[in-house]
């Protein structure tokens, strides 16, 4: 079965800090990994995915299939990333099994 | 376009009453989700919705909880003898399939915030 872990429920750092937000998978085959986000009072929305190799508002995610982590990190914290953080998987094996799985969470504040 | 739709957007009940939350995804998207968020459990899945084949119920936590995709676009979720613990935010989401089984990225809607008193 396929997990993912976000060891940290909060997380808080000064603007202006790096900040890397921290998440581990277990799953046997070929994972597609995501960053999603959700701002106060918004959507539950894309961030980033790992196969896009994309840096999207300042952010960036390496997957890293030795130690099965997908950390997310950003060098210099803005105000604006204060916001809940989900990393998740989906099975990259085609067919019609295609289910995102969700971590818990880190709500990060990006303090002034 | 419009985006992914759910109403009621807030919806406070009488433990043991029944609840019908309703879910219209995007048009021509043909997986659809349903996730629970509530503080400390984050994002939990519900059932998942792919085309025409069997949804993925795995996620539902007892049998009072079904959930219904008709004509392969609006989903309603219903649960049944509400209890107190089934309060939180009851999102849905849909994707687009793209080629070999694959999805596009998730489409959430705003939730609906449900209250058992």
């Amino acid at each position: 079965a396929q997990r993912v872990t976000q060891p940290e429920k909060l997380l808080s750092v000064f603007k202006g800090a790096p900040v890397e937000l921290k998440c581990n998978y277990s799953y046997s085959g070929s994972p597609e990994l995501f960053w999603y986000v959700q701002y106060s009072r918004q959507r539950l929305q894309l961030l980033l995915r790992h196969i896009s190799r994309e840096s999207i508002k300042g952010f960036t995610a390496d997957l890293n299939k030795g130690e099965t982590s997908f950390h997310l990190k950003k060098p210099f914290a803005q105000e604006e990333d204060s916001a809940m953080y989900y990393c998740a998987l989906s099975k990259n094996s085609g067919g019609s099994n295609y289910k995102l799985t969700f971590g818990k969470g880190t709500l990060l504040t990006v303090n002034p | 376009g419009a985006g992914v739709s759910q109403s009621p957007s807030n919806k406070v009940t009488e433990k043991g009453k029944d609840v019908e939350l309703r879910c219209d995804p995007i048009s021509g998207h043909t997986a659809l989700y349903w996730y629970r968020q509530s503080l400390g459990q984050g994002l939990e899945f519900l059932i998942y919705f792919q085309g025409n084949s069997a949804p993925d119920k795995s996620g539902l936590p007892s049998d009072r909880f079904s959930a219904e995709r008709t004509g392969g676009s609006v989903s309603t979720l219903t649960i049944q003898r509400t209890q107190q613990e089934d309060s939180a935010v009851y999102l849905c989401a849909s994707s687009l399939e793209l080629d070999w089984g694959r999805n596009s990225p998730l489409h959430f809607g705003n939730g609906t915030r449900l209250t058992v008193t």
